[in-house]
């Protein structure tokens, strides 16, 4: 069964540094989407993308962050200047398509462990 | 903003049925869903149910939906040790594109 992959599966940075999560969506998907859960708290969404823009993104997806689909297969979470804060396990997910009377669903990937020293 | 509301924690004897309740806000909501995450794993969706049905059952697993109420809950037929895990609730608003989730419900499955 197709899945959606992430890389790496743990990454630890110093406060301050630059970091990219990596995630490789089912292949027929055309919706991307980024959420975080910070330890013990709720999944949240941070952003969506499809035809390679931003759709939707919430308040915590700030300058600091960006998305790119710089090829056929990858989909990036860059964080610029990495806050403590930003310690989370960060989940991407993928999508068919949206609507047409029909749940077409998310599908997570295993998340990237991000440990912010 | 949206909100999801869960129980936190569940436990239930090997072989009963568990419960997991929701209740939501968004009265938009088009798509609810479960979705179950093991120590450490992503998020592996269980089920969903479109607003406009009542009931949907799946194997051990039986959705129940009072969209007048707002509420969302889960069933698991005899449930087993591998049950155990934390269940996450979440709804789709119409026309997002975002999954609003609950904090999720622990359910520990005792021998």
């Amino acid at each position: 069964e197709p899945e959606v992959t992430q890389t790496p599966s743990h990454q630890v940075t110093q406060m301050g540094q630059e970091v990219i999560l990596r995630c490789v969506p089912i292949s027929n998907h055309l919706y991307f989407y980024w959420y975080r859960q910070i330890l013990g708290q709720k999944v949240e969404f941070l952003v969506s993308f499809y035809n390679n823009e931003i759709s939707e993104k919430s308040e915590i997806f700030d300058d600091q962050f960006s998305v790119e689909r710089p090829d056929g297969s990858n989909f990036t979470l860059k964080i610029r200047s990495t806050k403590l804060e930003d310690s989370a396990m960060y989940f991407c997910a993928s999508r068919a398509s949206f609507g047409q009377g029909k749940a077409d669903t998310q599908y997570f990937g295993p998340g990237t462990r991000l440990t912010v020293l | 903003g949206e909100d999801v509301e869960q129980s936190l924690f569940l436990s239930v004897r090997e072989g009963d049925s568990s419960v997991i309740n929701c209740t939501y806000t968004d009265s938009s909501s088009t798509y609810l869903y479960w979705y179950k995450q093991e120590p450490g794993a992503g998020l592996q969706l269980l089920t969903y149910i479109f607003s406009n049905m009542d009931m949907k059952q799946d194997q051990r697993l039986t959705v129940l939906l009072n969209k007048k109420d707002k509420h969302l809950s889960l069933r698991i037929a005899d449930t087993q040790t591998g049950d155990s895990a934390i269940y996450f609730c979440a709804e789709e608003g119409a026309g997002s594109y975002q999954l609003t989730f609950g904090k999720g419900t622990k359910l520990s499955v005792i021998p």
